[in-house]
């Protein structure tokens, strides 16, 4: 399994301003996801980070509202620009690993945002 | 709309009861994992099953994917107070993983 961290674990921001999201995995991973989830709520994929391209998005999510880095194999960014209050919610990222052969899914902590 | 669907959505139940989960899909995925999420947690992997009519069992809890590899169950015995959270089903095509619609599990004491 893979062990990913978050920066912020949590933040309360005004509209109209914008946040970086950073994700640092303990091994080097292909692929890197980001997922948005309100709170009790399941997952909606944003985009896909992959090392060396441009990030692939999901139907109804675009790069100027959600630009996406991936300068290396163990690290992305998610900014959430020009944030609203339908922005809350908490942010994920996830890496595809290997365990046992087969390609499995894990999480970050998340990054609770507020916006106000 | 969701690729998958989870029932019962919500369910809250005493400890001691049994209680199954289901996952449903007209789409056949390659994999099939089970998530369990508690609050201010990101989602923990459960299990990964593979083959159609494989059944999983972890501790208390048993997972099955069905046949057609369209839809899966986890069911709980005798469940715990610590077995409450949110549970995810996630279906894998190609590079993506579906989740589904979740179900939010309350066991009482």
């Amino acid at each position: 399994s893979a062990v990913i961290s978050q920066k912020p674990s949590r933040d309360i921001c005004q509209r109209g301003t914008s946040l970086t999201i950073q994700c640092q995995v303990d091994s080097q991973v292909t692929m890197m996801f980001w997922y948005r989830q309100q709170p009790g709520q399941s997952l909606t994929l944003i985009a896909t980070a992959n090392q060396g391209s441009e990030a692939t998005y999901e139907s109804g999510f675009v790069i100027d509202k959600f630009p996406i880095s991936r300068p290396n194999l163990t690290f992305s960014t998610l900014t959430v620009s020009n944030m609203s209050p339908e922005d809350s919610s908490i942010y994920l990222c996830s890496v595809d690993g290997k365990a046992g052969g087969r390609n499995e899914q894990y999480f970050g902590p998340g990054t609770r945002l507020t916006v106000t | 709309t969701q690729l998958l669907e989870q029932s019962p959505q919500f369910l809250s139940i005493q400890e001691g009861e049994n209680l199954t989960v289901y996952c449903n899909s007209s789409s056949v995925f390659s994999s099939l994992q089970w998530y369990r999420q508690e609050p201010g947690e990101g989602p923990v992997l459960l299990v990964t099953v593979v083959t159609g009519g494989e059944v999983k069992k972890l501790k208390r809890l048993t997972f099955q994917f069905g046949d057609a590899r369209k839809d899966s169950s986890l069911h709980i015995t005798a469940a715990q107070t610590g077995d409450t959270g949110l549970y995810l089903c996630a279906g894998r095509n190609f590079n993506k993983f579906y989740f589904g619609s979740g179900t939010k599990l309350n066991v009482k004491p």
